[in-house]
């Protein structure tokens, strides 16, 4: 069964930088384009990054342009994301997200997430 | 950026009832439409895709429906596993939306 596993989030100060992983299993991960999504506390769901399956395409909500980079390596079955210049306002779950097909925007399978904190 | 609206946001039901949650978009989107429940500390759960397809494994107390810039979600015979926080997902481009969640209480 698909599984996801995210990994690398914890307290971090404001202006820091923090690189999120996602490790899959279950499927073949090299098929599918995938997704970070995140929830600040207490909050709704907001998608930050897609990545098609084969890395050639990525798109990125408009609020993180330019900090945030999502990447993949298919030969490791993990995706990533890579968080520059953290604010305050990135403190949420992080979850890493199975998109239906190659870059759909379809979402069917998610990690537990990783909480992000960020605080001085 | 397609915006999503879901009403209400909060819904108080009993265990049995029927319940609908509606779900607009600012703009149309086919049938490019998804649900999801989340339960608190959990990761959100599909429900529902194309508006009204059946995600393998979800009971048929779950059913969706609409198409265009209105949708619903109805849940028959709640149980108490059913109590939680639902999500309206646009998926016609990115970047990808959600509304901002109905969150589902027991009565």
């Amino acid at each position: 069964q698909v599984h996801l596993v995210e990994s690398g989030g914890g307290v971090v100060q404001p202006g820091r930088s923090l690189r999120l992983s996602c490790a899959a299993s279950g499927f073949t991960f090299s098929n599918y384009g995938m997704h970070w999504v995140r929830q600040a506390p207490g909050k709704g769901l907001e998608s930050m990054a897609v990545i098609s399956y084969d890395g050639s395409n990525e798109y990125y909500v408009d609020s993180v342009k330019g900090r945030f980079t999502i990447s993949r390596d298919n030969s490791k079955n993990t995706l990533y994301l890579q968080i520059n210049s953290l604010r305050a306002e990135d403190t949420a779950v992080y979850y890493c997200a199975k998109d239906f097909g190659t870059y759909s925007g379809l979402l069917d399978y998610w990690g537990q997430g990783t909480l992000v904190t960020v605080s001085s | 950026d397609i915006q999503m609206t879901q009403s209400p946001s909060s819904l108080s039901a009993s265990v049995g009832d029927r319940v609908t949650i509606t779900c607009r978009a600012s703009r149309g989107l086919n049938n490019f439409l998804a649900w999801f429940q989340q339960k608190p500390g959990k990761a959100p759960k599909s429900l529902i895709y194309a508006a009204s397809s059946l995600q393998s494994g979800v009971p048929s107390k779950f059913s969706g429906s609409g198409s265009g810039t209105e949708f619903t979600l109805t849940i028959s015979s709640l149980q108490p596993e059913d109590f939680a926080t639902y999500y309206c997902q646009q998926y016609i481009g990115f970047p990808i939306t959600f509304g901002q969640g109905t969150r589902l209480e027991i009565k």
